[in-house]
Formats: C-alpha cells, structure tokens, sequence
C-alpha cells in the first residue's frame, strides 16, 4: 500500500525567509511524485510531477527535487501569495489507473 | 482551456437523503476520479472512471457510488446520508494515460444536518 507522510504540518515564514517541505513516500515502485497547491475553499491546483530519483522541477519560486525515499518542496524568497496549504501524493508500480495517495499537507503562512 | 467544472458548489442535506454530485471534465480527458476531503482524514480516494467503466475503487460503503457518461462527465451519487459525510467532494480529471497528473475543481461542499 503506498503511503505518505509530510512534514512539518504547519510553517510560518517571513517574507523573503527561504525553506522547504519535506514528504517522505513508500511505494513499490513509483509511477509519479505529484505536487499541488490548495487554497482555501479550491480545489488543489496541480504544481510538478517527477518520475525518477534526482529529477529536478522549477516554477517561479518553487523547486521541487526528488530522492528513492523523499521529495522536497524548495521555496525561494516567498511572498504572502505563496501562502497556501501544499500537498503531496504518490502513484505506484502497482496501483491501476490514475488514483493518488495523498499526504495530509504542509500548511504555509508568508507573512509580509 | 476550460478546466474541471463541478456542481453544486454547495449543498445542505439532512440524514437519511441521498445526493447526486455532477462533475464535467477538461476536454479531452477521459478519465475522472473522485476524492473525499475531511480535515482529519485529508483526501480519500473513493472511485476512478475511464470510458464510462469504473477501474479503480476506494474502501469506502456501497452507498458511495458513481458513474461516467459517453462525453466523459461524471456523477458521484451517495445514499442515505450521514452526519460523517460531511466533506468537500472533489472530482480530478486526467488523460487516463499511466503516469500523468490529474486536475481537481473546486469542489462540492456537502453538510449533513
């Protein structure tokens, strides 16, 4: 069954404070490492996808960078718009279709 | 490019009713799935539907069910209702390829009475 975890739960950063997400993920196999980002009352808003150990993926002030048994989310000089809640989720070798497993979110504050 | 569309945005029923939830997806995809997101629980995956058969399906009770139309909408149907499904309902939207992202709308916000 794959499972993942995301850590911390919560993070409050200054504005122009850097830091990273960290989500750890057991899967027989991986068919994709999914990141989203939700605000509150949307639906997640799809970020990066990455397939294989030592994948790499930007966009903006976001980086996202993959391991055999992690993926961390890198935020660069955040702004208060980057405050949002930022999701995880796996698809393995032996799950059928597109289903996902999530974790439970990184919940992040940028205050200005 | 339109994105995923779902309706209602909100709904109140009372135990015991049944709801029916609509889901339209981008174009194109052929595949739809749908998620239950609680606060303690986070998101489940309850179902996935590809051209109108259902090949994916969660641990949730058979009065959890769904079905895909030949344009590819979907509904999600749940019958006697109860207090603890209370939840936004999410529907995602993909290809149906192997390894490609899904893409969620904004949801149906569901409150049992």
């Amino acid at each position: 069954e794959d499972q993942v975890t995301q850590s911390p739960e919560a993070l409050r950063l200054q504005e122009g404070e850097s830091s990273s997400l960290n989500c750890s993920y057991t899967v027989s196999g991986l068919r994709g490492l999914f990141w989203y980002r939700q605000d509150p009352g949307k639906g997640p808003e799809f970020l990066f996808t990455l397939y294989s150990a030592g994948e790499e993926k930007e966009k903006e002030r976001l980086k996202a960078t993959l391991t055999k048994k992690e993926s961390f989310l890198h935020i660069t000089a955040p702004k208060p718009e980057d405050s949002a809640t930022y999701l995880c989720a796996v698809r393995g070798a032996e799950t059928s279709g597109s289903r996902l497993t999530f974790g439970e979110g990184t919940q992040l504050t940028v205050n200005p | 490019k339109a994105g995923v569309t779902q309706t209602p945005r909100y709904l109140i029923k009372t135990r015991g009713q049944q709801v029916t939830l609509s889901c339209s997806p981008i174009s194109g995809h052929r595949s739809v799935s749908w998620y239950q997101q609680t606060p303690g629980q986070g998101l489940q995956f309850l179902f996935e539907y590809f051209s109108e058969t259902q090949r994916n399906k969660g641990n949730f009770p058979g009065r959890f069910s769904g079905r895909q139309f030949s344009n590819s909408r979907s509904e999600m149907n749940v019958s006697t209702l109860e207090l603890g499904d209370s939840a936004l309902y999410l529907c995602a939207s993909s290809r149906g390829d192997r390894d490609g992202p899904q893409h969620f709308g904004d949801g149906t916000r569901l409150s049992i009475l």
